[in-house]
């Protein structure tokens, strides 16, 4: 099955620097790659996502990248804030439908 | 106000007891699903269920059961064969159709005392 794998676990930045997580997955197959951000004691939401035949993708501060030949996908947050602070997890999908496999997630703090 | 709701939020139990968390949702979605999230080991995936009257083993599926009778409704049950249970579970939901993006409830904190 798929299996993937987050770095780093955590990450501490100061306020206004960027914060870049990378995320590497098994399963050629999958096609689908979310971003998932849990802010403490809240659910996860989606906050980004990717597909297989897009290389990069933009949201305001938030872009993902992929990397399909080498099986890695990354979240970059610019010009980060306190409100950036919270749990993040990547993810893929290996199959049509929507059952995900979750990487172990990172803990980003943003200092002031 | 449309969304998942989880029940109960904290719970306690004695071992060698079965407890059952509620998952419900008015989002007319067809999939729901069971995670656990313990620290540093992400969302592992318990159970799922794409239609009704049908569900499939996730990763971790050993001492949990579920049931799935109504579109909105995908109870778990944490029997007592459940070696490690203390944790936090979280319940989400997802169209079929589309990218497939979960709905997550607030979760339900375990203890096993």
């Amino acid at each position: 099955g798929e299996n993937v794998e987050q770095h780093p676990s955590t990450l501490s930045v100061q306020e206004g620097d960027s914060a870049v997580i990378k995320c590497t997955y098994s399963d050629s197959a999958s096609n689908y790659f979310p971003w998932y951000k849990q802010e403490l004691g809240k659910r996860p939401q989606l906050i980004i996502d990717i597909r297989s035949n897009v290389g990069e993708k933009k949201d305001q501060r938030i872009a993902v990248t992929l990397n399909k030949t080498a099986k890695h996908f990354s979240l970059h947050i610019t010009e980060t804030q306190p409100e950036d602070s919270a749990v993040y997890f990547c993810a893929a999908r290996p199959d049509s439908w929507g059952k995900l496999q979750f990487g172990a997630g990172t803990q980003v703090v943003v200092t002031p | 106000d449309g969304g998942i709701t989880q029940s109960p939020k904290y719970l306690f139990r004695k071992e060698g007891q079965n407890v059952t968390l509620s998952c419900e949702q008015n989002l007319n979605h067809d999939a729901m699903y069971w995670y656990r999230q313990d620290p540093g080991q992400g969302l592992r995936l318990i159970y799922y269920s794409q239609i009704v009257n049908d569900f499939q083993k996730g990763d971790i599926a050993e001492g949990y059961s579920v049931s799935r009778e109504k579109k909105e409704s995908f109870p778990l049950t944490v029997t007592s064969a459940q070696k490690n249970p203390t944790a936090f579970y979280l319940c989400a939901s997802s169209e079929q159709k589309n990218t497939g993006e979960l709905f997550f409830g607030e979760g339900s904190r375990l203890t096993v005392l």
